[in-house]
């Protein structure tokens, strides 16, 4: 199962751009990777997902680099109300099943 | 709003009870998981239940149990309750039948369980 490797936090002013990095170097052909966000105490909230392609919806933007080793999620305008836990995550698959496997995810505060 | 309903929101409760924590799955979804996090430990898979049936199970003690019903609402039965048993409780769904896409899934707000 591929794991993946995300910086521990970072900060951004609010209206920037916010660039989330993530490392999955072991990542398998048929894994998604997947970003997932958990305000403060609040159930996880799922942001975006691609497999080779770059996708873009109305909370976020992933880049994924075409080895697929890695990827970056970009929130274009960040606000505080960002400020969040960031997971990066691969699908992980145990029976048939595809779980959403969490690591310690990138802590981003987003100040005035 | 997720779509996704957990009672009760909180809960306190002694030393080797045992607790019931509910979930209501989104409309239509057909998978459950139940999560765990504790401020150590992050979020932690316990299980996962398709249309009745368990489906995936993750780190989850024997004390804990699981079910879902047909009207796929599901369960999470704690008993023998620790001090360190005390944490966020998770449920998610998804809506995708797993090997058929890729499922996104949603997540409650969360219990929070306080052993005493």
């Amino acid at each position: 199962d591929a794991k993946t490797t995300q910086p521990t936090s970072m900060d951004c002013a609010e209206g920037r751009a916010a660039n989330l990095p993530c490392n999955h170097s072991t990542i398998s052909g048929n894994e998604y990777v997947y970003w997932y966000r958990q305000i403060h105490s609040q159930g996880p909230q799922y942001i975006i997902h691609g497999l080779k392609n770059n996708e873009t919806n109305e909370m976020a933007s992933l880049i994924i680099t075409e080895d697929r080793k890695s990827s970056t999620l970009i929130l274009p305008h960040a606000t505080l109300r960002d400020t969040a836990v960031y997971y990066c995550i691969v699908r992980v698959a145990s029976g048939g099943s595809y779980i959403p496997t969490f690591g310690r995810g990138t802590s981003l505060i987003v100040h005035p | 709003d997720s779509g996704v309903t957990q009672t009760p929101k909180h809960l306190i409760t002694a030393t080797g009870q045992r607790v019931t924590l509910r979930c209501s799955p989104r409309s239509g979804d057909l998978s459950v998981y139940w999560y765990q996090q504790s401020l150590d430990q992050g979020l932690q898979f316990l299980i996962q239940y398709y249309n009745g049936e368990e489906r995936a199970k993750g780190n989850i003690l024997e004390r804990f149990s699981a079910q879902q019903f047909p009207d796929l609402h599901s369960e999470l039965n704690l008993s023998s309750l620790e001090l360190g048993d005390s944490a966020l409780y998770f449920c998610a769904s998804s809506p995708l039948i797993p090997l058929q896409g890729i499922p996104e899934a949603f997540f409650g707000q969360g219990t929070r369980l306080t052993v005493v």
